[in-house]
């Protein structure tokens, strides 16, 4: 089946310590984005990519970093600058620029520092 | 920063009513999407309505549009249980210098339906 997925579902990461969290599409999407969810909050944007080898940051970049080696991958590396990383992160892709065309969700990561 | 801003944040209603939830953006838009949100669980989408339009209709959902007041409305009719979930709305944002656009969310609508 078509989807993007995430993985892991569930992630610790200790204080000064880099995670990198998965996010594989076979939608054959141009675009994909992360997004970061606290409890009860909406969710907002972190990089976004339009195009293979090319990504732009989003409202809160600081402290993550990504890459677009391939269409269908898209990780999130969360570096030890980020001073509060806790969240809920969520992967998402669309056919074309942005929000022309709807977005498909992956199940997201909920990332804990213990 | 967020684009739209839902209201109300939250809302109970008794199972069988219409769910009403508005959406108010700042900038001007090409679309407006509703999409929900299952409790931990990832986004899907419901609806995108065009600039252009000013009423959209997918099953029990129905979508307005006013881009004079640069606000929007979701309305779920007869609801049931299922329907219990986190509604946001999104708009595109386009960026000035390279002609990028990117997808920004509201804060949500908490939707609860009472059995």
């Amino acid at each position: 089946d078509g989807g993007i997925t995430q993985s892991p579902k569930y992630l610790f990461r200790k204080e000064g310590q880099n995670v990198t969290l998965s996010c594989e599409q076979n939608l054959n999407h141009d675009a994909m984005y992360w997004y970061r969810q606290d409890p009860g909050q909406g969710l907002r944007l972190i990089y976004y990519s339009q195009i293979v080898n090319d990504f732009q940051k989003g409202d809160i970049a600081e402290g993550y970093s990504v890459s677009r080696e391939k269409k269908e991958s898209f990780p999130l590396t969360v570096t030890s600058a980020q001073k509060n990383p806790t969240a809920f992160y969520l992967c998402a892709s669309s056919i074309g620029r942005a929000a022309l065309r709807e977005a498909f969700f992956g199940q997201g990561t909920r990332l804990t520092v213990v | 920063s967020q684009q739209g801003e839902e209201d109300p944040q939250a809302l109970s209603i008794q199972e069988g009513e219409n769910a009403t939830m508005n959406c108010s953006y700042k900038t001007s838009i090409n679309n407006l999407q509703w999409y929900r949100q299952n409790s931990g669980r990832g986004l899907v989408h419901l609806i995108l309505i065009r600039s252009n339009e000013r009423e959209k209709h997918s099953g029990r959902l129905r979508v307005t549009l006013d881009t004079s007041k640069k606000s929007s409305s979701l309305l779920i009719t007869a609801s049931r249980a299922a329907d219990t979930a986190s509604y946001f709305c999104a708009t595109d944002a386009r960026q000035s210098n390279f002609g990028n656009e990117k997808l920004t969310f509201g804060t949500g609508t908490r939707l609860t339906i009472i059995p």
